[in-house]
């Protein structure tokens, strides 16, 4: 079975910096989907950034980029020029990429705390 | 931009009773999710639904359980009998396709069972 790791509870960074979180996963699949959600308090989950497995360029979203190392199976999330309104809970999800199989395995997220 | 709506964002219920929690997905997707998060642990998958009928379910999607999209705008989660152990906040999402596009998540309800 799969299973996704998010190692830091909690992770604070200053207004501006740049802050890393980590993510690793198990699977024995060779094809799948990586994805990095937001919570903020107002609770809803809403999607940074997704990743394809199969392939090598890493995705990037204006401020947000990941680090995809597919044999170290790393998934880490990037944040630059931090603000106040990227304060939230960080999870990040692994998707099957065989049919008939839609759920994600999420991880157990990550806390940010952005300091002014 | 398009949005998943869920009632009531709140719900307390007595223990052993019955509720349905409500989702509105965003109209032209057409897989629907219920996920769950216990407070201060990981979210888990409990249902996926297409095509008026379950596509898959978790262990813990048992016999209490159960899904509806009654009317083709509206999906629904019924327990059947609460236990204090279903608190907890449910998110209904959906996706236009299968494929690894990301979901779509509503802004949950938060139940109690007392």
């Amino acid at each position: 079975a799969q299973t996704v790791t998010q190692s830091q509870p909690e992770m604070s960074v200053q207004e501006a910096e740049t802050v890393t979180l980590s993510c690793t996963y198990d699977t024995s699949e060779s094809d799948y989907y990586l994805f990095w959600y937001k919570q903020p308090p107002s609770r809803q989950m809403i999607l940074v950034i997704r990743q394809e497995a199969y392939k090598q360029q890493n995705a990037t979203e204006n401020r947000f980029s990941v680090n995809f190392q597919k044999a170290a199976k790393s998934f880490s999330l990037k944040i630059s020029d931090s603000q106040l309104g990227d304060a939230a809970m960080y999870f990040c999800a692994y998707r099957s990429a065989t049919s008939g199989t839609y759920k994600y395995i999420f991880g157990t997220g990550t806390r940010l705390k952005v300091l002014a | 931009e398009p949005e998943v709506t869920q009632t009531p964002s709140h719900q307390v219920t007595q223990m052993g009773q019955e509720v349905i929690l409500r989702c509105v997905p965003i109209s032209n997707h057409l897989y629907f999710y219920w996920y769950r998060q216990i407070l201060g642990q990981k979210v888990e998958f409990l249902v996926s639904f297409y095509n008026n009928e379950i596509s898959e379910k978790s262990e813990i999607f048992d016999d209490q359980f159960s899904v509806e999209r009654p009317d083709g705008s509206n999906f629904t989660l019924k327990i059947r009998s609460t236990k204090l152990e279903d608190s907890a906040m449910y998110f209904c999402a959906s996706s236009e396709a299968a494929g690894g596009y990301g979901y779509t998540f509503g802004s949950g309800t938060r139940l109690t069972v007392v």
